[in-house]
């Protein structure tokens, strides 16, 4: 148990479907992260919400949307992707302030297959 | 911009023997150091991490790690290997005084197989 929880783990969808990854975590940090980790390519950083507000957006395609109701729960949601959007969606959170020791506490992920 | 850079894509090596899996930086400042390890179908769990301070730096499951400035490096090592430490490992970075982004950057990994 790492404190972030990530459902579902694995996901299988067509192109056109509209599906959502959630990340939930229970350790009372103010933020949360996407990464995204596709095979022999480093981790690529999709968006940064602190204070559920979103400080952060490597360019990622609009076909993404992430949302961020409340800083305990973050999703993803998906729609018309492509097959090379296939990737292991990791989601991660972070202390702020005085409680703020650099690392992050990633989730186990979820696995993504673009049909 | 910063960036990590690990030029291996895996390290062999056999258990019982010391290992290190190296890892180059970049940055304009001072930097936040991590190691994290990923095995199979699994997060990110985080080894050590360097901040301020002694330049060797110890973490989890026997692991240490030397910061040095002057070559800008950050190899993770083990006196010695175990079956078990075969997995995934990443370098990463973050600004120490970039408090306005607290993400890390990621090297590209280096798979790690400890043979018996």
């Amino acid at each position: 148990e790492t404190g972030v929880t990530q459902t579902p783990r694995h996901l299988v969808m067509g192109m056109t479907n509209k599906k959502s990854l959630k990340c939930e975590q229970h350790l009372g940090h103010n933020a949360m992260y996407w990464y995204k980790q596709s095979a022999k390519k480093p981790l690529e950083l999709m968006f940064v919400y602190s204070l559920e507000e979103r400080v952060e957006n490597n360019s990622v395609p609009s076909r993404f949307s992430p949302e961020c109701p409340n800083s305990s729960h973050l999703f993803l949601h998906l729609h018309t992707l492509q097959p090379e959007d296939s990737a292991l969606y990791l989601c991660a959170s972070s202390p702020m302030g005085q409680g703020d020791t650099g690392e992050l506490f990633f989730g186990e992920g979820s696995r993504l297959t673009v049909l | 911009a910063q960036s990590v850079a690990q030029p291996e894509d895996q390290v062999n090596v056999a258990e019982g023997n010391p290992l290190t899996v190296k890892c180059t930086y970049s940055v304009s400042g001072n930097p936040y150091l991590f190691w994290y390890v990923q095995y199979p179908n699994r997060g990110l769990q985080f080894l050590l991490k360097y901040i301020t301070g002694d330049n060797l730096v110890k973490g989890s499951y026997g692991f240490e790690a030397e910061f040095n400035k002057s070559q800008t490096s950050f190899h993770l090592k083990k006196p010695s290997a175990l079956v078990s430490d075969s997995a995934l490992y990443f370098c990463a970075v973050r600004l120490m005084m970039d408090t306005g982004r607290r993400a890390l950057t990621f090297g590209s990994g280096t798979r790690l197989q400890v043979q018996p």
